[in-house]
């Protein structure tokens, strides 16, 4: 069984400075991917970025890295220099190679940019 | 370069009637999936089909839930004799391949309210 754990309902930041989405994740896969995606009030799902459980890097695209410690079994978000349209809710979610591809998300996260 | 569509985009309903959903996928993409997402909760797995066939199906899928891709290509999902905790955003996502790491995109979803 898989599961997505995010700890913070809801994060504030002011506008142009970095912030943190946490996530921790469970899975007895020994191959699997993480994902970040932005829900905003619309509803459509918009993925974000990343990271393979082999990549030796922590993946990164454009303003958005992901923390990934494997050992912990963490993928936190960063967005650098946030923007008001970064305003939204963020969901960590995950897939395993032998669970067919179907994914596991969290809770997601309420991010609400200051301007 | 057409997303993934869905149709209808909102759907309100009295309890008890029948709705059905349609999900057109990205044409090259073999793997599509049905989730749901109620308010303040991340998407759940609902199943997912391999060209036309129905590969798994989730315990969140009752016997009032089915799910077809004639020919491999657009999916329906009908709610028979709805109820209230029916009331959900349904998305379809869709993907080349199974596996961790394969992108999956999302539809704009379909808003389901059942009075």
């Amino acid at each position: 069984a898989q599961k997505i754990t995010q700890t913070q309902p809801g994060m504030f930041v002011q506008e142009k400075e970095a912030v943190t989405l946490d996530c921790t994740y469970d899975t007895s896969d020994p191959s699997y991917g993480l994902f970040w995606y932005k829900q905003p009030s619309s509803g459509e799902m918009i993925f974000l970025i990343y990271q393979g459980s082999y990549d030796q890097q922590n993946a990164t695209e454009g303003r958005y890295s992901l923390n990934f410690q494997k050992a912990r079994k963490s993928a936190n978000l960063v967005i650098s220099a946030s923007q008001l349209g970064d305003s939204a809710m963020y969901f960590c979610a995950m897939r395993g190679n032998t669970n067919a591809g179907k994914s596991t998300f969290g809770d997601g996260t309420t991010l609400t940019v200051k301007p | 370069d057409t997303g993934v569509s869905q149709n209808p985009r909102h759907k309100i309903t009295k309890r008890g009637q029948n709705v059905t959903f349609r999900c057109d996928p990205i044409s090259e993409h073999n793997r599509l999936y049905w989730y749901r997402q109620t308010l303040g909760q991340g998407p759940e797995f609902l199943t997912y089909f391999q060209n036309e066939a129905q590969l798994e199906k989730s315990r969140l899928l009752s016997d009032r839930f089915s799910a077809e891709r004639p020919k491999g290509s657009f999916s329906t999902l009908e709610i028979q004799r709805t109820e209230q905790g029916d009331s959900a955003m349904y998305l379809c996502a869709s993907s080349q391949r199974g596996g961790g790491y394969n992108e999956q995109f999302f539809g704009p979803g379909t808003r389901l309210t059942v009075l």
